[in-house]
């Protein structure tokens, strides 16, 4: 079975500094594995994916991920922080082989100091 | 491109009265999905529809819920009769394929039952 857990609930960075959140997957299958973005009040907004192909995967935003099959992570990160970026991040699992379900993380709310 | 459409984005009813939320997909997609999310229990699952025949619906709560996806570009999820525990952001998504694919959330509708 698939699960995912986010290490952190919460991570504070200084505008301008590097964001890190962590990722840890579990499942039988390969993955396919995504990062959402949730700005207050909103849907949840794709932010990269990962489906087998290159271990680091950019996206929007300057975001991006690797994908350590090893350390069954997918940690995502950025170089520089900046004030629009603060919101809830989730990690999301999904089976390659053809099961719809996402699996979600609990979330981590990343807020941006000035 | 109008992203996954949603209707309304609010809604306050008083408990014990039917609740209507609706979704437009993506044109294209054939898959679809209704998620439920609050802070006790975060993104939860409640049905899945594929090219708009219901395959899951193990997450739907109770009976007081029901939905319906007459055709490719809508679908509604109705809650009859509401009561203040169904108080939550209800989230339509959908994609192009069920299996592994990205999925495009809508901007969600709060729903408050007093």
């Amino acid at each position: 079975a698939q699960s995912v857990t986010q290490l952190d609930s919460h991570v504070s960075v200084s505008e301008g500094t590097p964001v890190l959140l962590r990722c840890n997957y579990s499942s039988s299958y390969s993955p396919s594995l995504f990062w959402y973005v949730q700005h207050p009040n909103k849907g949840l907004q794709l932010l990269l994916k990962y489906t087998s192909a290159a271990t680091l995967v950019k996206g929007i935003n300057g975001f991006e991920a690797e994908f350590k099959k090893s350390e069954t992570s997918f940690h995502l990160t950025k170089p520089s922080a900046h004030m629009s970026d603060a919101a809830e991040y989730f990690c999301v699992v999904s089976e390659q082989s053809g099961t719809y379900k996402y699996i979600f993380g609990t979330g981590t709310r990343l807020k941006v100091l000035a | 491109d109008a992203g996954v459409i949603q209707s309304p984005r609010h809604e306050v009813t008083e408990m014990g009265q039917e609740v209507t939320l609706r979704c437009k997909p993506i044109s294209g997609h054939n898959s679809l999905f209704w998620y439920r999310q609050t802070m006790m229990r975060g993104l939860e699952l409640l049905i899945y529809f594929n090219n708009n025949v219901p395959i899951d619906d193990s997450g739907m709560p109770e009976d007081r819920f029901s939905a319906k996806m007459p055709n490719a570009s809508f679908s509604t999820l109705k809650i009859q009769p509401s009561e203040p525990r169904d108080s939550a952001v209800y989230f339509c998504a959908s994609t192009p394929s069920g299996g592994g694919y990205e999925q495009y959330f809508g901007p969600g509708t709060r729903l408050t039952v007093t």
